[in-house]
């Protein structure tokens, strides 16, 4: 079992649609949750993080996080063409020295 | 421009060659990363540095990576005897604090012919 999944995709929205992205752990000691966007052939920009149970939004995006069953999602409202991209969700362990990302998920938002 | 800085971008080399990658991080961080990325995966950790000490090293690391931050600064990672299998992207890192947010620089790509 991978420390953090995450489907694949292609998840395929309409543009204006939610698209709700999702991600699994397996280290219950895992302090702080990050969802970075990558655009191919480029770096990961850092797009959330969520340290707390719960919900967080800034702007178009809603991170949710559920210690208890050890899952995060990322919600992007009105999405937009420019929105397609890999979605991968990274959780820092416990000591704080490193992430571990899931595989991503490709995301793309048909005009 | 304040972000983390790689150097080069692109390298091309030969098998049984050695490269040397630099990474410069956003100043006032004290926390360096390095990681690698393949296509169709996510980043795997490599290894960090909290000012000039090296505190972590995956285990999945060949002897022939080394890494140094001599300064506290800048860093640099090394291949020695390159392999077709090292191809990937690699990125560094950058953070303020242990459980902080990570800012990656824009990577270099090796490509190992």
């Amino acid at each position: 079992q991978k420390e953090v999944e995450q489907n694949s995709g292609p998840l395929s929205v309409p543009e204006g649609a939610i698209a709700s992205l999702n991600c699994t752990y397996s280290d219950r000691g895992s302090q702080s949750f990050f969802w970075y966007r990558q655009y191919s052939g480029k770096s990961p920009e850092l797009i959330m993080f969520i340290y707390s149970n719960g919900d967080k939004e800034d702007g178009r995006f809603t991170a949710q996080l559920n210690k208890a069953s050890q899952y995060v999602s990322l919600l992007i409202r009105d999405s937009q063409p420019s929105d397609s991209a890999t979605y991968l969700c990274a959780v820092n362990n416990w000591a704080g020295n490193m992430l571990t990302f899931g595989g991503g998920t490709r995301l793309m938002v048909k005009p | 421009d304040t972000g983390v800085s790689q150097n080069p971008r692109h390298k091309i080399t030969k098998r049984g060659q050695n490269v040397t990658f630099r990474c410069d991080p956003i100043s006032e961080h004290n926390r360096l990363y390095w990681y690698r990325q393949t296509l169709g995966q996510g980043p795997e950790f490599l290894t960090y540095f909290q000012n000039e000490a090296q505190l972590e090293k995956s285990r999945l690391l060949s002897d022939r990576f080394s890494a140094e931050r001599p300064k506290g600064s800048f860093s640099t990672l090394e291949i020695q005897r390159t392999e077709q299998g090292d191809s990937a992207m690699y990125l560094c890192a950058s953070s303020p604090s242990g459980v902080g947010e990570q800012f990656f620089g824009p990577g270099t790509r090796l490509t190992v012919l």
